[in-house]
Parts: structure tokens; C-alpha cells; sequence
């Protein structure tokens, strides 16, 4: 099992130009997440979906799009990039097991500079 | 939005010493975990604790869930060069979308 991987591992680009990430995980999990690093931040939550073609708003979801087309696919664009957008971004997945904690598994990371 | 206030920010500190850190919180949780964070690599999960006033640990960490729901305290004996990292703290209100919020994060440097 490879769990989550995350594409592309570091991407620069220029103010305006727009990308997409990827995320997949093979966990056959229900939920998945995207989430922002900030230095003295922690992370915090973008967009999140819990179950194939269903995606819900997080904290901070200004500037970015989200879609699940596939179960084992998160994809988190960003059409109009900027320079506050420079981060570490972190995708997470989990089942859905009710009644207690559902571990979120993370992905190694993608470092976005945004110039 | 809501963050957990985690200290300290961070600690530099010689092998084999133990070390502390906590969690504290505006409102109270369900659940708490404690991740840590190796150097470009995302958070792994450490310890989840469901219980107020629960102790539980894993090796040498020790970790607690707080009597008001409000806070958690992380330990760790005897460290070594290994334990090297950002530790994150985390609450779970509960409900159906499993969502965390994530405290600031404590950075831990060990010299061996």
C-alpha cells in the first residue's frame, strides 16, 4: 500500500497562473482532506469531502477549488494564484467508522511558492 | 477560525532529558491526539486519547486528556536524537466529517 501521495512534491509559479494538486489514496477510505501549513500556523483545514462527489468548505477555502470525481481522488486547484498561497499543503484521508476517532492519514506534502 | 494554543513555541534540549507540552483550548473536544511531524513528511499519529482525565501512553510518551475537556499534555522520557520534530496537537468535536483542528505546533530539537 503506498496510503496518500501527493503530486507535485514542490511546484513555483508566477502570481495569476493557475494549478492543480493532486492526491490518492489506495486506503479505499470515504474521507478525504486538504489542509495548509504555515509557519506558527499549524494546519489548517481548506476543503474536506466525505464521500465521492460531495465536497464541504473548511476554515480557510478562499482562493481554492476542490473536486472528487473518483473515491480515491482529492483535487485541490487554485485558479488565480497568490503570493499568500505560498505554503506547505498536506492531503488526508480516513474511513468512516462511526462512533469513534477516525485516524487521518497524511500525505508527505507539496511545497507551492508562489512569486 | 479556531486554533489551539500550544506550548511551548518550541525547545532545544540535551538527550536523554524528558520533556512537556500542552494543548490548551476556548472550548472543549471529544477527542485529543498528538501527531508529530518528521522533517518533510506529513503528521503521523502518536496517541488519541477519548476520555476525560484519560492517561495513556505509547513508549516513552505519555500523553493526557484533561479534566475539562479544554486541554492535553504530551511527555516524553528520556529523549533521543530520533524524537527530533514538530509536535502538533489536535481536537475532535465528533460529529460525522471526523474533523480536526490543529494546534501551533512545538518544534523539538535534541542534541545528542
Amino acid at each position: 500500500n503506498a496510503g496518500v501521495t501527493q503530486t507535485p512534491k514542490f511546484r513555483v509559479l508566477k502570481t495569476g497562473q493557475s494549478m492543480t494538486l493532486l492526491c490518492a489514496q489506495d486506503m479505499n477510505h470515504e474521507y478525504m482532506y486538504w489542509y495548509r501549513q504555515d509557519p506558527g500556523m499549524g494546519l489548517r483545514l481548506i476543503h474536506y469531502s466525505v464521500g465521492e462527489g460531495t465536497t464541504a468548505k473548511g476554515e480557510v477555502p478562499d482562493g481554492y477549488n476542490v473536486s472528487r470525481l473518483k473515491k480515491q481522488n482529492f483535487l485541490l486547484g487554485l485558479e488565480s494564484a497568490a503570493p499568500s498561497q505560498t505554503s506547505v499543503y498536506f492531503c488526508a484521508s480516513s474511513s468512516r467508522e462511526f462512533g469513534s476517532y477516525n485516524e487521518q492519514f497524511f500525505g508527505p506534502g507539496t511545497r507551492l511558492t508562489v512569486l | 477560525g479556531q486554533q489551539l494554543n500550544q506550548s511551548p513555541q518550541s525547545m532545544f534540549i540535551q538527550e536523554g532529558e524528558d520533556v512537556s507540552m500542552n494543548c490548551t483550548s476556548s472550548s472543549i473536544f471529544n477527542t485529543w491526539l498528538w501527531y508529530k511531524q518528521d522533517p518533510g513528511e506529513g503528521p503521523v499519529l502518536l496517541i488519541a486519547l477519548y476520555k476525560a482525565g484519560e492517561l495513556t501512553s505509547n513508549g516513552r510518551l505519555t500523553a493526557q486528556f484533561g479534566i475539562t475537556r479544554k486541554d492535553s499534555f504530551l511527555n516524553i522520557s528520556a529523549s533521543i536524537p530520533s524524537d527530533v520534530g514538530i509536535y502538533f496537537c489536535a481536537g475532535q468535536h465528533g460529529g460525522a466529517t471526523n474533523k480536526l483542528i490543529f494546534g501551533t505546533g512545538t518544534l523539538l530539537a535534541v542534541q545528542p
